[in-house]
């Protein structure tokens, strides 16, 4: 399938090793926050969430931490896995009236050596 | 997988052309959003659908329109193609129109000639 990760910074880390992608965020309104990984040839896969009244949540094996002073999001994948290459997003939800969008980061290609 | 689905997979149109790409939802939800992710970028908002009103549309222009049916199924029709709309076309379904989880489809590769 198509490479969703042309052009975008990559992050590489051997397997085992703790991962840690960042994301900086445009809307200080913003008050929920997704991780999403992006595999070739798929759709987004949600991660986990966080919504702006919390600092930090925790999934198996991911972490999310939310700054809301400087506006920026991070996603921490422990004992990174082969499985976990994939473009990740991070994504703030922009609410006008009662219409959800979300707003994708850039994105960061996770390339994990064995 | 999400249970989001998306018709066809791959498509090739020639610019000037029309196309309309497909999407079903997760079952109970009444939601449907679509996204155009361009190679090697983020998802873009093009627009909303709930229970089958157009909810919020992001800068696309009005050749970009859309379909919501009773079962909640949606349509993205696009006219007049030009070659910058070649992309990943992504539907996402979630149970409302707020700050609900959005579950994504595998896409539409749409490439225009």
């Amino acid at each position: 399938g198509e490479s969703v990760g042309l052009h975008l910074p990559t992050l590489s880390v051997q397997e085992g090793d703790n991962s840690i992608i960042n994301c900086a965020y445009s809307n200080s309104a913003s008050d929920y926050f997704i991780w999403y990984k992006q595999e070739s040839g798929k759709g987004p896969q949600f991660i986990i969430d966080i919504r702006s009244n919390m600092d930090k949540r925790q999934g198996q094996r991911v972490t999310v931490l939310l700054n809301k002073t400087v506006k920026h999001l991070s996603l921490q994948i422990a004992a990174t896995q082969p499985g976990d290459s994939a473009v990740y997003f991070c994504a703030e939800n922009i609410k006008g009236g009662a219409t959800n969008k979300l707003i994708f980061g850039t994105g960061t290609l996770l390339a994990v050596q064995p | 997988e999400t249970g989001v689905t998306q018709s066809p997979t791959h498509l090739i149109k020639t610019r000037g052309q029309q196309v309309t790409l497909r999407c079903s939802s997760q079952s109970g939800h009444n939601t449907v959003s679509w996204y155009q992710q361009a190679l090697g970028q983020g998802p873009q908002f093009i627009f909303q659908y709930y229970r089958e009103e157009e909810n919020g549309r992001g800068n696309f222009p009005p050749r970009f329109s859309g379909l919501q049916f009773p079962n909640y199924s949606s349509e993205l029709n696009v006219n007049a193609l030009e070659l910058d709309d070649s992309a990943l076309y992504l539907c996402a379904s979630s149970l409302g129109g707020g700050d609900y989880e959005q579950y994504f489809g595998p896409g539409t590769r749409l490439t225009v000639t």
